[in-house]
């Protein structure tokens, strides 16, 4: 089926470890962005790309990595997880054939980190 | 920075009463994005609101754009159990959104039966 998919939906990992949330698009969507969702802040946007080895920081991107090698796959890596990075963090895509354009997004992973 | 101011943060109604959820910045969007989000899932879009003053309706739900293109409304009229979730406005900047989002702290809704 056509959509967004992030993996794992929910993970549990230990703080200094390094950990990979992967989202795939089936659209070929050229914008993809990366938020994390938080009690009392909402989302807020950490890496955009606009197209495959395009990346951009956004609000809050320190302790966090990304990729686009390929147009479909969006990973974002903590490098070494910190407890404040405890949150649930959504994947989404956009097709900017005009400005405006919705943003699609996964159902999100749930990163607990202990 | 840009920043959206949505209020109330929480509300809970009666099923048949209707309600207005606002988003207030003091910067200018290229446009305003309503979405709705159920426990366990990712936002959808709702709807887009582009030029100032613009109104646009679905069913029993009414959004508007301010004037000035910095701030908007969700008005539920006659609101039903099904209307329950977290409702969150988004803006788009002068990119058009191509930068991502910036998005309010939400409104979660609840509605009584």
């Amino acid at each position: 089926d056509a959509g967004i998919t992030q993996s794992p939906r929910y993970k549990i990992t230990e703080t200094g470890r390094q950990v990979t949330l992967m989202c795939h698009q089936t659209w070929s969507h050229s914008y993809m962005f990366w938020y994390r969702q938080d009690l009392g802040h909402g989302l807020r946007l950490i890496y955009y790309s606009a197209a495959a080895d395009i990346t951009d920081k956004g609000e809050v991107p320190d302790g966090y990595v990304v990729s686009r090698s390929k147009t479909e796959n969006f990973p974002l890596t903590l490098e070494s997880a910190t407890r404040s990075q405890t949150s649930v963090y959504f994947c989404a895509s956009s097709e900017f054939r005009d400005s405006n354009q919705p943003q699609h997004f996964g159902d999100g992973t749930r990163l607990s980190i202990l | 920075t840009q920043l959206l101011e949505q209020s109330p943060q929480f509300l809970s109604i009666q099923e048949g009463e209707n309600l207005t959820v606002y988003c207030n910045s003091s910067s200018v969007f290229s446009s305003l994005q309503w979405y709705r989000q159920e426990p366990g899932e990712g936002p959808v879009l709702l709807v887009t609101v582009v030029t100032g003053g613009e109104v646009k309706k679905l069913k029993r739900l009414t959004f508007q754009f301010g004037d000035a293109r910095k701030d908007s409304s969700l008005h539920i009229t006659a609101a039903q159990t099904g209307d329950t979730g977290l409702y969150l406005c988004a803006g788009a900047g002068s990119g058009g959104g191509a930068d991502g989002l910036t998005f309010g702290k939400g409104t979660h809704l609840i509605i009584q039966p």
